[in-house]
């Protein structure tokens, strides 16, 4: 059973250009969440999908910032116009059930994450 | 204050010691809690899931006090393979992960 699949491992862009994050769910996970880590900081949230349907998007930037879990395909995170300050390892996870439902001690209960996309703003 | 609170480090410790992190959490309604390790530019792993009862996981030990809303992980007899930084997680039951910054520790011969 594959892990969590992330694409580009690293992406150059200059400021301006448009940066797409793509993101493969491990086998029978349906909910997918993108996590930001800046350069010695911890992991922020940013989005929580469900296939066709953004849950929570509270940890994302108001402008700029997109994604999206398509019925068939991988997620995507966009970033438009990218700023140096968008410089970051970008993290995806996803579980099989909705992570803080399932009950604590249940194998479900967490989230896999991917090996990340490290994004570098000339 | 922030939502998850750790001890930067680094901890420096020799092969064999016991070693202990502490965490911090403000918010009383969180549900579940782990430990998950993040080596250098890598992706964060589960370590393991934190529970009242506490539990154990051969050299790793994690405690929870949901009263002092704090949370520790214990690890006993120090491999240089446990040199890594160390998150406390909660999730506060919304579906999404709130990590602290981490713990460094490293572990020389």
């Amino acid at each position: 059973n594959a892990g969590v699949m992330q694409n580009p491992r690293h992406l150059v862009r200059r400021r301006g250009q448009e940066a797409r994050l793509r993101c493969s769910p491990m086998k029978g996970h349906s909910h997918v969440y993108w996590y930001r880590q800046l350069p010695e900081e911890g992991l922020k949230f940013m989005v929580y999908l469900q296939k066709e349907n953004i849950i929570d998007e509270s940890g994302m930037p108001k402008e700029r910032f997109s994604a999206e879990f398509p019925k068939e395909g991988p997620s995507i995170l966009r970033i438009q116009q990218v700023v140096r300050g968008d410089s970051a390892a970008y993290f995806c996870a996803s579980s099989p059930t909705p992570t803080g439902l399932a009950g604590v001690g249940s194998s479900t209960d967490t989230q896999y994450f991917g090996p990340g996309t490290r994004l570098t703003v000339l | 204050r922030k939502e998850v609170e750790q001890d930067p480090g680094p901890f420096n410790v020799p092969e064999g010691a016991t070693v202990a992190f502490n965490c911090t959490y403000s918010n009383s309604a969180s549900q579940s809690f782990f430990w998950y390790r993040q080596d250098c530019r890598k992706e964060p792993k589960l370590l393991m899931s934190v529970y009242s009862s506490g539990n154990e996981d051969g050299r790793f030990t994690a405690q929870l006090n949901r009263a002092s809303q704090y949370i520790s992980l214990l690890i006993r007899d120090s491999k240089l393979s446990d040199s890594a930084t160390y998150l406390c997680v909660v999730n506060e039951g919304f579906q999404k992960l709130v990590f602290g910054t981490g713990t460094r520790l490293l572990v020389s011969p």
